[in-house]
């Protein structure tokens, strides 16, 4: 079956640190890896995405590789700001269904 | 991407009732799918709503609890019915990016409705 194994949290963190999150999974045939953001108060909001092995996905400074050797796909950002604090939620689609990590919260401090 | 709308944005409910949970879409999708996030929790999926056939629903959830109604392209309901305290959680509508989606392409979220079970 498909699943997704994602770094435990909470992560805090100064502002213009570096953030990486730890995502593995498991899947059956070529799936999509997705990374989703829930900021404080709102809905679940794509962050990037990435199609298929060695696609790298990129936005608002965010970065995830699709590693199929090692089946991750973790997400980095060089410099965060306060902004960035949210939960962070790794995903995995396949025939049409998306499998959830746990999520991890971030919080950035000035 | 589409623009997805859900009603109530949230409702407190006693026990023992049911509330029906709205989502409209500003596009015709095939497919609609329903998740729980329990507080604290990741999404689960909860069934896919198909227009014109029955929902199709994941291991642990049935259809006497979360009957689903698919009624066009760009509208679904969910109910939660017979509520318990357990039954709190946040509850979303997602639709593909288009109506010629791929079954491994970018799925899109409403903002959901947060449900308390008292």
């Amino acid at each position: 079956g498909n699943s997704v194994t994602q770094m435990e949290g909470p992560v805090t963190l100064s502002e213009e640190a570096f953030l990486t999150i730890n995502c593995t999974y498991t899947a059956t045939g070529y799936p999509s890896l997705f990374w989703y953001v829930q900021y404080p108060g709102e809905g679940l909001q794509l962050l990037l995405k990435a199609t298929k092995a060695d696609d790298k996905g990129s936005n608002k400074g965010f970065e995830a590789t699709y590693r199929k050797e090692t089946t991750s796909f973790h997400l980095e950002k060089g410099s965060v700001q306060v902004s960035d604090s949210a939960v962070y939620f790794c995903a995995l689609i396949n025939d049409y269904k998306l499998s959830f990590g746990a999520g991890t919260t971030v919080t950035v401090r000035a | 991407s589409a623009v997805i709308s859900q009603k109530p944005s949230r409702d407190i409910c006693q026990r023992g009732t049911s509330l029906t949970i709205q989502c409209q879409v500003d596009s015709q999708v095939t497919m609609m799918f329903w998740y729980r996030q329990q507080p604290g929790q990741s999404l689960t999926l909860i069934a896919t709503a198909n227009q014109g056939s029955e929902a199709t629903y994941e291991s642990g959830f049935v259809i006497d609890k979360f009957p689903i109604s698919r009624p066009n392209l760009t509208f679904s309901t969910l109910t939660v019915s017979n509520m318990s305290p357990e039954d709190s959680s946040i509850y979303l509508c997602s639709v593909p990016s288009a109506a010629t989606s791929g079954s491994t392409d970018t799925q899109y979220f409403g903002p959901g409705t947060r449900l308390t079970v008292l």
